[in-house]
């Protein structure tokens, strides 16, 4: 079994809320990513987790708060986003960070 | 700087018309090679990974080759079902991946 579970798949937000992405693997990966895909472009490397730990930050901006509670799941808090900020994040999990990652379906943002 | 260059950026296809894709890069130590297919509003799906130069791989209709710079993604009598974005990504030494803009394949019935 090769699934990444993400939730919600859907969500619209205003600029002044605060939410949460989640991110959830049961194949014992160590290494888990957040992506953000804007339309047409490949996805871009916001966070990545090994063995629970922060290992990169691609200098996202503070309103994007990433937290890793055990080794199955994943979360993305969000916090007074911008319109720009709209877009599909993806989580994704490999075995260990030199292996193929496997994504999740993503959850599509819109921020109003 | 590294770089991961595809082509075409568009490919329509009849169905049973073969053709190839194309992903050449420019990189100071490939650890990996990646090839993933990716529907509209969908998360990518893994297809292959190469490591080598001379490395290949299928996958039923999908055959993936690699050479010293570049790799291609066979399609072979390609169906309408395999219509989709294909992305090629590539690592080198560190934990990130380096992706391509992606071919967007259009197969027509």
């Amino acid at each position: 079994d090769t699934e990444v579970t993400q939730t919600p798949k859907h969500l619209v937000m205003g600029m002044t809320n605060k939410k949460s992405l989640k991110c959830e693997q049961h194949m014992g990966h160590r290494a888990m990513y957040w992506y953000k895909q804007k339309a047409k472009k490949p996805p871009e490397l916001m966070f990545v987790y090994s063995y629970e730990k922060l290992s990169i930050n691609e200098s996202v901006p503070s309103r994007f708060s990433p937290e890793c509670p055990n080794s199955s799941l994943l979360n993305l808090h969000l916090h007074a986003l911008q319109p720009e900020d709209s877009a599909l994040y993806l989580c994704a999990s490999s075995q260990g960070v030199i292996y193929e990652q496997y994504f999740g379906p993503g959850t599509r943002l819109t921020v109003t | 700087e590294d770089q991961v260059t595809q082509s075409p950026e568009a490919l329509r296809l009849q169905e049973g018309e073969s053709s190839s894709l194309n992903c050449s890069y420019t990189v100071s130590g490939l650890r990996g090679l990646f090839w993933y297919r990716q529907d509209p509003g969908k998360g990518p799906e893994f297809l292959f990974t190469l490591y080598s130069a001379g490395e290949e791989k299928e996958k039923e209709r999908l055959k993936a080759t690699l050479t010293k710079k570049e790799s291609f993604l066979h399609i072979t009598a390609p169906k309408p079902e395999d219509s989709a974005t294909y992305l090629c990504a590539v690592r080198v030494f560190g934990l990130r991946l380096t992706f391509g803009e992606g071919t967007q394949l259009t197969v027509n019935p």
